[in-house]
């Protein structure tokens, strides 16, 4: 069965204090996995797409990367600005898009 | 780009009645579009993908009569809650996605409160 695990649940964070957000997956036949932020009460917004495993994305302090069954956002020295849900989804073979429970981040100044 | 819009952000219902909820795609044409629904601290749930001029395909244990979905544009999807009950009350979020990309692109949600 197609699934995807994001953990932890929720990271708390000194402003500077780099860290990691992990994502693994078990699909058959990866199409994309991408990350999204979500604030409260607003939709997700789109971060990354990664395709194929070693592949890296960045955008300001975020950074993605990719292996055979798991992803990592690296966020490094985070704002107060950073914080809000990060939500990791898979497109499997089938074409579904399958999203996991997300990493609540929180950045204190 | 990609920008998709929601209409109205909020809306307040009376038991029974029934509420349309609007999804835009402002600057490209959505060859599909998705419903979720978001209740506190909890992830996504998928509720049904619409292909533009074709009926929609549920998820599993979503009803299809209380949940209606169209399609009817290539910028414009539709879902009405029929017979609203206090417990439709949610955070519905819709998303498109461009034909021959992967990634979909996501409204603001519409918050809906049935009392």
């Amino acid at each position: 069965e197609d699934q995807v695990t994001q953990s932890p649940e929720a990271l708390r964070l000194q402003e500077g204090e780099s860290s990691s957000l992990n994502c693994s997956y078990t699909v058959s036949g990866l199409r994309g996995l991408f990350w999204y932020r979500q604030d409260p009460g607003k939709g997700p917004e789109f971060l990354f797409t990664l395709y194929s495993a070693g592949e890296e994305k960045e955008k300001e302090r975020l950074k993605a990367t990719l292996t055979k069954k798991e992803s990592f956002l690296h966020i490094t020295a985070p704002k107060p600005e950073d914080s809000a849900t990060y939500l990791c989804a898979v497109r499997a073979g089938g074409f579904k898009t399958i999203f996991g429970a997300g990493t609540r981040l929180f950045v204190k100044a | 780009g990609a920008v998709v819009s929601q209409h109205p952000s909020w809306v307040i219902c009376k038991s029974g009645t029934s509420v349309k909820i609007e999804c835009r795609s402002l600057d490209f044409q959505a060859t599909t579009m998705f419903w979720y629904r978001q209740f506190p601290k909890q992830s996504l749930m998928l509720m049904a993908t619409s292909n533009e001029g074709s009926k929609a395909t549920y998820e599993q244990g979503v009803e299809k009569d209380k949940f209606l979905i169209n399609h009817a544009s290539l910028t414009l999807s539709t879902l009405t809650v029929t017979s609203a009950h206090p417990e439709d009350s949610s955070f519905y979020i819709c998303s498109a996605r461009l034909a021959g990309v992967d990634e979909q692109y996501f409204g603001p949600g519409t918050r809906l409160t049935v009392t």
